[in-house]
């Protein structure tokens, strides 16, 4: 199974400022029959499901603000809230399905400092 | 609007069996692959299984964690999925989402909200 590990497992961040959260995965996700990298990335608040925010790396899902973005390839990945705002306020997670089973990372706590 | 609403969870004694469905609404159920995902109270998320669709010869998958104990099945007419859960164990214990796989076949676009499902003597 691929192992997605993530960095830091928590992080606490002032208003206004950037967040950055990393995965990296034990092996390559990275399709070459398509080039993309199948690597997602799911936000969750307290007492709510999962939601969807980037996936293929670094495609923003509809609605999700541009605050958000993703990048990286291959085995390693971040995630980047370009200016904290009180509601980014939760658990992040990456997922790989690049193979099944899919595999998410332990999860990243953020909050506001 | 695209929904998914999962139902049967609840208090289980260690080595008993529960049903759980997975209702959805919105969009072209018949085509879409449904996976379990499920999260202990304060852990992280935890693929379960998917049932493919019938394109896709209705082919399942399942995390070694609960093969040979749980099946995923579906009645398209109904548009709802199911997971069959027996030989319950205290470990699975936990909040058990039905999700849908996007377009793509690599990300989870549209989840439920979750059913509880504990495990205890």
């Amino acid at each position: 199974d691929i192992v997605m590990t993530q960095s830091p497992d928590s992080l606490a961040v002032s208003l206004g400022e950037r967040a950055t959260i990393n995965c990296k995965s034990s092996q390559s996700v990275l399709y070459s029959s398509n080039n993309k990298n199948y690597l997602t990335w799911y936000q969750q608040k307290p007492g709510q499901p999962p939601k969807l925010l980037i996936y293929w790396a670094s495609i923003r899902e509809s609605g999700v603000p541009d605050r958000f973005s993703g990048s990286g390839s291959g085995t390693d990945f971040t995630l980047t809230i370009s200016s904290l705002q009180a509601e980014d306020v939760a658990v992040y997670y990456c997922q790989q399905y690049y193979t099944t089973p899919c595999t998410f990372g332990q999860g990243t706590k953020l909050e506001i400092k | 609007e695209v929904q998914l609403v999962e139902s049967g969870g609840g208090l289980v004694q260690p080595g008993g069996s529960l049903k759980l469905s997975c209702a959805a609404s919105g969009f072209t159920f018949s085509g879409s692959a449904i996976h379990w995902v499920r999260q202990a109270s304060g852990k992280g998320l935890e693929w379960v299984g998917r049932i493919r669709s019938e394109a896709n010869s209705y082919a399942t998958a399942y995390a070694a964690s609960v093969k040979g104990r749980f099946t995923i099945s579906r009645d398209d007419s109904k548009n709802t999925a199911y997971l069959h859960m027996n030989s319950l164990k205290t470990e699975d214990t936990a909040v058990y989402y039905c999700t849908r796989l996007g377009n793509s076949g690599s990300y989870f676009d549209y989840w439920g909200q979750g059913t509880l499902v504990t495990v205890s003597s």
